[in-house]
Protein backbone atom coordinates (compact mmCIF):
# COMPACT_ATOMS: atom_id res chain seq x y z
CA UNK A 1 0.00 0.00 0.00
CA UNK A 2 1.03 3.70 -0.62
CA UNK A 3 2.65 5.32 2.56
CA UNK A 4 0.92 7.85 4.70
CA UNK A 5 2.65 11.14 5.46
CA UNK A 6 2.71 11.28 9.54
CA UNK A 7 3.91 14.15 11.43
CA UNK A 8 5.47 14.82 13.38
CA UNK A 9 8.60 12.27 13.44
CA UNK A 10 9.34 12.73 17.05
CA UNK A 11 8.22 14.19 19.61
CA UNK A 12 9.18 15.47 23.63
CA UNK A 13 6.71 15.09 26.09
CA UNK A 14 6.00 16.76 29.54
CA UNK A 15 3.79 14.79 32.01
CA UNK A 16 0.45 16.73 31.81
CA UNK A 17 0.93 18.07 28.31
CA UNK A 18 -1.58 17.45 25.60
CA UNK A 19 0.21 15.97 22.35
CA UNK A 20 -1.16 16.00 18.77
CA UNK A 21 0.12 13.94 15.90
CA UNK A 22 -1.43 14.04 12.45
CA UNK A 23 -1.65 11.79 9.13
CA UNK A 24 -2.33 12.12 5.55
CA UNK A 25 -2.48 10.78 2.29
CA UNK A 26 -2.87 11.98 -1.43
CA UNK A 27 -5.96 9.62 -1.86
CA UNK A 28 -8.99 8.46 -0.27
CA UNK A 29 -9.64 6.01 2.76
CA UNK A 30 -12.37 4.82 4.04
CA UNK A 31 -10.93 3.71 7.49
CA UNK A 32 -8.05 5.02 9.68
CA UNK A 33 -6.28 3.02 12.74
CA UNK A 34 -4.38 4.25 15.40
CA UNK A 35 -1.82 2.24 16.82
CA UNK A 36 0.74 2.02 19.81
CA UNK A 37 3.91 0.16 19.41
CA UNK A 38 6.08 -0.27 22.92
CA UNK A 39 9.49 -1.98 22.39
CA UNK A 40 10.04 -5.21 22.25
CA UNK A 41 5.94 -5.61 21.00
CA UNK A 42 4.09 -5.51 18.78
CA UNK A 43 1.63 -2.39 17.74
CA UNK A 44 -1.10 -2.18 19.63
CA UNK A 45 -4.89 -1.31 18.42
CA UNK A 46 -5.55 2.21 20.25
CA UNK A 47 -8.84 3.80 17.77
CA UNK A 48 -10.56 2.18 15.20
CA UNK A 49 -12.29 5.31 12.28
CA UNK A 50 -14.95 4.45 9.91
CA UNK A 51 -16.26 7.43 9.05
CA UNK A 52 -15.48 10.60 7.86
CA UNK A 53 -16.09 13.38 10.70
CA UNK A 54 -16.21 10.40 12.79
CA UNK A 55 -14.30 11.71 16.13
CA UNK A 56 -13.93 9.18 18.80
CA UNK A 57 -11.49 8.87 22.51
CA UNK A 58 -10.24 6.13 24.50
CA UNK A 59 -9.72 7.35 27.52
CA UNK A 60 -7.45 10.24 27.36
CA UNK A 61 -6.69 9.69 23.52
CA UNK A 62 -9.21 11.24 20.49
CA UNK A 63 -8.74 10.45 17.11
CA UNK A 64 -10.86 11.64 14.31
CA UNK A 65 -11.45 10.96 10.54
CA UNK A 66 -11.35 13.76 8.38
CA UNK A 67 -13.77 15.34 6.31
CA UNK A 68 -11.55 15.13 2.95
CA UNK A 69 -11.49 10.91 4.11
CA UNK A 70 -7.41 11.91 3.46
CA UNK A 71 -6.36 12.76 6.81
CA UNK A 72 -6.67 12.11 10.54
CA UNK A 73 -5.10 12.91 13.72
CA UNK A 74 -4.70 11.92 17.12
CA UNK A 75 -4.41 13.76 20.45
CA UNK A 76 -3.36 12.43 23.56
CA UNK A 77 -4.55 14.95 26.72
CA UNK A 78 -2.49 15.02 29.94
CA UNK A 79 0.57 12.66 28.51
CA UNK A 80 1.91 10.04 31.36
CA UNK A 81 5.01 9.01 31.43
CA UNK A 82 3.69 5.65 29.85
CA UNK A 83 2.43 7.19 26.71
CA UNK A 84 6.51 7.11 25.70
CA UNK A 85 6.17 4.69 22.38
CA UNK A 86 6.03 4.93 18.96
CA UNK A 87 2.47 5.53 17.33
CA UNK A 88 1.79 4.25 13.96
CA UNK A 89 -1.41 5.48 11.83
CA UNK A 90 -2.67 3.06 9.22
CA UNK A 91 -5.51 3.20 6.51
CA UNK A 92 -7.42 1.14 4.36
CA UNK A 93 -8.41 2.47 0.98
CA UNK A 94 -11.48 0.68 0.27
CA UNK A 95 -13.98 -1.05 2.58
CA UNK A 96 -13.43 -4.51 1.68
CA UNK A 97 -9.39 -4.44 1.27
CA UNK A 98 -7.50 -5.76 4.11
CA UNK A 99 -4.06 -4.21 2.88
CA UNK A 100 -3.00 -1.36 5.40
CA UNK A 101 -0.71 1.43 4.46
CA UNK A 102 1.34 2.49 7.32
CA UNK A 103 2.90 6.25 8.45
CA UNK A 104 6.16 6.00 9.29
CA UNK A 105 5.52 6.58 12.97
CA UNK A 106 5.77 9.26 15.54
CA UNK A 107 8.19 8.35 18.73
CA UNK A 108 7.04 9.87 21.80
CA UNK A 109 9.99 10.62 24.24
CA UNK A 110 9.72 12.12 27.94
CA UNK A 111 11.48 15.22 27.93
CA UNK A 112 14.21 15.45 30.56
CA UNK B 1 -10.38 -9.02 19.77
CA UNK B 2 -8.00 -12.42 18.96
CA UNK B 3 -5.14 -13.84 21.25
CA UNK B 4 -2.13 -13.71 19.02
CA UNK B 5 0.89 -15.81 20.19
CA UNK B 6 4.25 -15.53 17.92
CA UNK B 7 7.25 -18.31 18.69
CA UNK B 8 10.03 -17.69 18.69
CA UNK B 9 9.88 -13.93 20.37
CA UNK B 10 13.30 -13.83 19.27
CA UNK B 11 16.60 -15.34 17.68
CA UNK B 12 19.77 -15.25 16.84
CA UNK B 13 21.01 -16.57 13.33
CA UNK B 14 23.91 -17.29 11.21
CA UNK B 15 24.09 -16.41 7.40
CA UNK B 16 22.68 -18.95 5.35
CA UNK B 17 20.39 -20.46 7.51
CA UNK B 18 16.93 -20.61 7.89
CA UNK B 19 14.14 -19.57 10.70
CA UNK B 20 10.34 -20.86 10.40
CA UNK B 21 8.42 -18.40 13.18
CA UNK B 22 4.81 -19.76 14.44
CA UNK B 23 1.96 -17.46 14.77
CA UNK B 24 -1.00 -19.04 16.58
CA UNK B 25 -4.39 -17.70 16.88
CA UNK B 26 -7.07 -18.56 19.94
CA UNK B 27 -9.90 -18.43 17.50
CA UNK B 28 -10.59 -19.29 13.77
CA UNK B 29 -9.86 -16.41 11.54
CA UNK B 30 -10.15 -16.16 7.78
CA UNK B 31 -7.25 -13.07 7.09
CA UNK B 32 -3.82 -13.78 8.70
CA UNK B 33 -1.17 -11.65 6.99
CA UNK B 34 3.14 -11.32 7.62
CA UNK B 35 5.06 -7.91 7.93
CA UNK B 36 8.50 -7.00 8.45
CA UNK B 37 9.10 -4.31 10.41
CA UNK B 38 13.47 -3.24 9.51
CA UNK B 39 14.97 -1.57 12.77
CA UNK B 40 13.70 2.15 12.84
CA UNK B 41 11.33 1.52 10.12
CA UNK B 42 7.24 1.09 9.71
CA UNK B 43 5.38 -2.24 9.27
CA UNK B 44 5.62 -3.58 5.31
CA UNK B 45 3.11 -6.09 4.26
CA UNK B 46 5.17 -8.92 2.91
CA UNK B 47 2.31 -11.65 2.35
CA UNK B 48 -1.42 -12.60 2.89
CA UNK B 49 -1.45 -16.37 4.06
CA UNK B 50 -4.66 -18.15 2.61
CA UNK B 51 -6.04 -21.00 4.17
CA UNK B 52 -5.59 -24.34 1.79
CA UNK B 53 -3.93 -22.32 -0.70
CA UNK B 54 -0.39 -20.42 -1.47
CA UNK B 55 -0.19 -17.22 0.27
CA UNK B 56 -0.34 -13.95 -1.78
CA UNK B 57 2.95 -12.05 -2.16
CA UNK B 58 3.39 -7.85 -2.22
CA UNK B 59 5.91 -6.64 -4.51
CA UNK B 60 9.29 -7.52 -3.53
CA UNK B 61 8.87 -10.53 -1.26
CA UNK B 62 8.82 -14.37 -3.06
CA UNK B 63 7.45 -17.67 -2.10
CA UNK B 64 11.62 -19.11 -2.41
CA UNK B 65 12.82 -16.84 0.26
CA UNK B 66 9.71 -16.71 2.13
CA UNK B 67 7.65 -19.59 2.23
CA UNK B 68 4.33 -19.60 4.32
CA UNK B 69 2.10 -22.30 5.23
CA UNK B 70 -1.58 -21.74 6.79
CA UNK B 71 -3.05 -25.38 7.43
CA UNK B 72 -5.79 -24.02 9.22
CA UNK B 73 -7.85 -21.32 10.29
CA UNK B 74 -5.68 -20.85 13.68
CA UNK B 75 -2.04 -21.68 12.64
CA UNK B 76 0.33 -20.24 10.51
CA UNK B 77 4.23 -20.18 9.82
CA UNK B 78 6.60 -17.96 7.76
CA UNK B 79 10.44 -19.56 7.00
CA UNK B 80 13.00 -17.09 6.15
CA UNK B 81 15.42 -18.67 3.89
CA UNK B 82 19.12 -18.40 3.27
CA UNK B 83 19.25 -15.78 5.83
CA UNK B 84 21.30 -12.29 5.75
CA UNK B 85 22.01 -9.55 7.65
CA UNK B 86 19.80 -7.31 5.90
CA UNK B 87 17.11 -10.06 7.43
CA UNK B 88 17.34 -8.87 10.69
CA UNK B 89 14.12 -7.50 11.26
CA UNK B 90 11.05 -8.10 13.86
CA UNK B 91 8.63 -10.29 11.67
CA UNK B 92 4.68 -9.61 12.85
CA UNK B 93 1.71 -11.83 12.24
CA UNK B 94 -2.23 -9.93 12.65
CA UNK B 95 -5.10 -11.26 11.59
CA UNK B 96 -8.37 -9.57 10.37
CA UNK B 97 -11.15 -9.64 12.57
CA UNK B 98 -13.24 -6.71 12.78
CA UNK B 99 -9.91 -4.78 12.46
CA UNK B 100 -6.57 -5.68 12.00
CA UNK B 101 -4.44 -6.85 15.48
CA UNK B 102 -1.01 -7.65 15.45
CA UNK B 103 1.17 -10.39 16.89
CA UNK B 104 3.63 -9.46 19.60
CA UNK B 105 6.67 -10.21 16.94
CA UNK B 106 9.67 -12.18 16.63
CA UNK B 107 13.08 -10.11 16.92
CA UNK B 108 15.38 -11.81 14.58
CA UNK B 109 19.45 -10.66 14.43
CA UNK B 110 21.37 -12.55 11.57
CA UNK B 111 24.81 -12.47 11.95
Amino acid sequence: GQQLNQSPQSMFIQEGEDVSMNCTSSSIFNTWLWYKQDPGEGPVLLIALYKAGELTSNGRLTAQFGITRKDSFLNISASIPSDVGIYFCAGLPRSNDYKLSFGAGTTVTVRA
Amino acid sequence: SAVISQKPSRDICQRGTSLTIQCQVDSQVTMMFWYRQQPGQSLTLIATANQGSEATYESGFVIDKFPISRPNLTFSTLTVSNMSPEDSSIYLCSVEEDTQYFGPGTRLTVL
